[in-house]
């Protein structure tokens, strides 16, 4: 198992422009998620989704839209970026039963200038 | 807000030392409280977790103590090796649920040789 991909690794953006990270996983899992990681400011949950057609906001949702139209995928697009949005993302998946981990990618390192 | 307050924001052991992380929580309705390791260049991955029920898990050289009347729980690695350099998150949430993870903002890690 391949675990959760997420493409691209690294990504320069100018502002205003859009993009799409990618993310899929191999393991079933209903539950994934997208968190934004910034230096000292821990992990914060942008969208998550509990099954395919079903998405709900995180904490940090502004400037983001998701979509989960299959199990595997959950694809999270930046519309109009701006410099704020320079992070590292993470997906993840989950079984989403208590207690279950979170399996995360190694991320995708977004820069917007 | 739901809050998990995480201290050092940086720690520096000697090798065979003992690393200790703490974490403080406000909210009394959280029931499970992971930890996540976090290596550079990846995602983070679950280390170890416990629940309210008990006062402390053990894991290898990895022990979680739980004190819940104080509301705090802290991550000690025994013998610290320099693979243990890493980054560590605390987190917690309620209901048992994944989505509902809070973390905090995590701990840097170095184990001198």
């Amino acid at each position: 198992n391949a675990g959760v991909t997420q493409t691209p690794k690294f990504r320069i953006l100018k502002i205003g422009q859009s993009m799409t990270l990618q993310c899929t996983q191999d393991m079933n899992h209903n539950y994934m998620y997208w968190y934004r990681q910034d230096p000292g400011m821990g992990l914060k949950l942008i969208y998550y989704s509990v099954g395919a057609g079903i998405t709900d906001k995180g904490e940090v949702p502004n400037g983001y839209n998701v979509s989960r139209s299959t199990t595997e995928d959950f694809p999270l697009r930046l519309e109009l970026a701006a410099p704020s949005q320079t992070s590292v993302y993470f997906c993840a998946s989950s079984l989403g039963q208590g207690g279950s981990p979170l399996h995360f990618g190694n991320g995708t390192r977004l820069t917007v200038t | 807000q739901q809050q998990v307050k995480q201290s050092p924001q940086s720690l520096i052991v000697q090798k065979g030392g003992i690393s200790i992380i703490n974490c403080a929580y406000e909210n009394t309705a959280f029931d499970y409280f992971p930890w996540y390791q976090q290596f550079p260049g990846k995602g983070p991955a679950l280390l170890i977790a416990i629940r309210p029920d008990v006062s402390e898990k053990k894991e290898g050289r990895f022990t979680i103590s739980f004190n819940k009347s104080a509301k705090q729980f802290s991550l000690h690695i025994m013998d610290s090796q320099p693979g243990d350099s890493a980054t560590y998150f605390c987190a917690a949430s309620y209901q048992g649920g994944s989505e509902k993870l809070v973390f905090g903002k995590g701990t840097k890690l170095t184990v001198n040789p």
